[in-house]
């Protein structure tokens, strides 16, 4: 079965200082992997996402995020942290990576706290 | 781009009675949407996947006769909570498919007193 796991329910960070979410899957064959943030009461934003290529992938917000097929994991991080990135982070993976429509399956969430 | 909302943000209604939450993708067509629920604190939970002219398919354990899902359009589908009970009582987040991407609508607060 597919799955996606966030081992840290959550990660205190001082600004300024780098931080990173951790994130790791189980799913057979290649998969498509995002990383989305939640604000309260919000729906969720996308920060980036892989599919192929370079391992490291840069997003929005100054995130970035490295593949890593052999321990499979797909960690977000950020260099320098704001209070402003302090917010719920989900890690998610596609199930079907043919189909235009297939669904997120998504990880049980990170909150991130960035204190000043 | 690819903007999708959700109407109403935030309800509140009797025990009972019925909601509708309606879901559009603003600037694109989208032939899948998605419904989840999110408890407090919680991960998002896969509630059906709506396709545009065709029934949606609901995944195990939610019960489709009380969540109805409409999907009239390429822009529009609809969840309609029947007979609403306070354990219905739940943030839920409609996505749309575009290009292998997912966007999500800002979410809708029911309350059911």
């Amino acid at each position: 079965a597919q799955s996606v796991a966030q081992p840290e329910d959550q990660v205190n960070v001082a600004e300024g200082n780098p931080l990173t979410v951790k994130c790791t899957y189980s799913v057979s064959g290649n998969p498509y992997l995002f990383w989305y943030v939640q604000y309260p009461n919000r729906g969720l934003q996308f920060l980036l996402k892989y599919i192929t290529g370079d391992n490291l992938v840069k997003g929005s917000y100054g995130f970035e995020a490295e593949f890593n097929k052999s321990q499979t994991s797909f960690h977000l991080k950020k260099p320098s942290a704001l209070v402003s990135d302090s917010a719920l982070y989900f890690c998610a993976v596609r199930v079907s990576r043919s189909s235009n429509t297939g669904k997120l399956i998504f990880g049980q969430g990170t909150t991130l706290q960035v204190k000043p | 781009g690819a903007v999708v909302s959700q109407h109403p943000s935030w309800v509140i209604c009797k025990s009972g009675t019925s909601v509708k939450i309606e879901c559009r993708s603003l600037d694109f067509q989208a032939t899948t949407m998605f419904w989840y629920r999110q408890f407090p604190k919680q991960s998002l939970m896969l509630m059906a996947t709506s396709n545009e002219g065709s029934k949606a398919t609901y995944e195990q354990g939610v019960e489709k006769d009380k969540f109805l899902i409409n999907h009239a359009s390429l822009t529009l589908s609809t969840l309609t909570v029947t007979s609403a009970h306070p354990e219905d009582s739940s943030f839920y987040i409609c996505s749309a498919s575009s290009h292998y991407e997912q966007y999500f609508g800002p979410g809708t607060r029911l309350t059911v007193t």
